[in-house]
């Protein structure tokens, strides 16, 4: 059975400052999803990881790849308020399903 | 209407009522998917339907009954519901590969749901 997992649940950190939320995953794949999800809200498509060694970069936020160490990584670089929110990465594996994590809850404080 | 609608919004029902949730997706997706979202728990993939066929049911219990009349319309029936079912109701679409894989799942609003 697939297992993703994201550290840290939890991530409280200042504004201007960078930090990195790790989703590592138990079997081969080759797609991975970033979503957002604002309080209240549904998922909202970030970055979509369709092979090893992807990167995408959208403003502050950059995802990558790396499918040999089944790990993907959701970069921040001085992060401003409005990033606060929860970060869910989600992989593929075949079985017509994405398989979710737990997903990463960001506060940025000013 | 574009991507994936979901109606009712907010519903409010008591354990014994019966009601309905909609959901229409406007991608040409060929597969849909119900999530639940508790407060403070992980989503939960409760059904999968790969072209109106049922392919995925993760032990949701029977007062959750889905439907999936075509491509762009998954219903979820709901009926003697318990206070523990309030949770945000999600739909999703995508695309799903001959060999099963997934592309890219768009998410509706959400239904939020209150058992009382």
């Amino acid at each position: 059975e697939l297992k993703v997992e994201q550290n840290p649940l939890f991530l409280s950190m200042q504004e201007g400052k960078n930090y990195t939320i790790y989703c590592n995953y138990s079997t081969t794949s080759d797609r991975l999803y970033w979503y957002r999800q604002d309080p209240g809200k549904s998922l909202e498509s970030l970055f979509v990881l369709l092979s090893n060694g992807a990167v995408k970069q959208e403003g502050r936020l950059m995802a990558s790849l790396d499918t040999k160490a089944r790990l993907s990584t959701l970069h921040i670089t001085a992060a401003v308020h409005d990033l606060s929110a929860t970060y869910f990465c989600a992989v593929d594996a075949s079985g017509s399903r994405l398989t979710f994590g737990e997903g990463t809850q960001l506060t940025v404080n000013p | 209407e574009t991507g994936v609608t979901q109606t009712p919004r907010h519903l409010v029902m008591g354990m014994t009522n019966k009601k309905s949730l909609k959901c229409e997706q406007h991608l040409g997706h060929n597969a849909m998917y119900w999530y639940k979202q508790s407060a403070k728990k992980p989503l939960e993939l409760m059904f999968v339907y790969s072209l109106e066929e049922r392919v995925e049911n993760n032990s949701v219990p029977s007062r959750f009954s889905p439907e999936c009349p075509n491509s762009s319309h998954l219903f979820l029936h709901l009926h003697t519901l318990q206070p523990e079912d309030s949770a945000l109701y999600l739909c999703a679409s995508s695309h799903l590969s001959g060999t099963r894989r997934v592309s890219e799942q768009y998410f509706g609003p959400g239904t939020r749901l209150t058992v009382t």
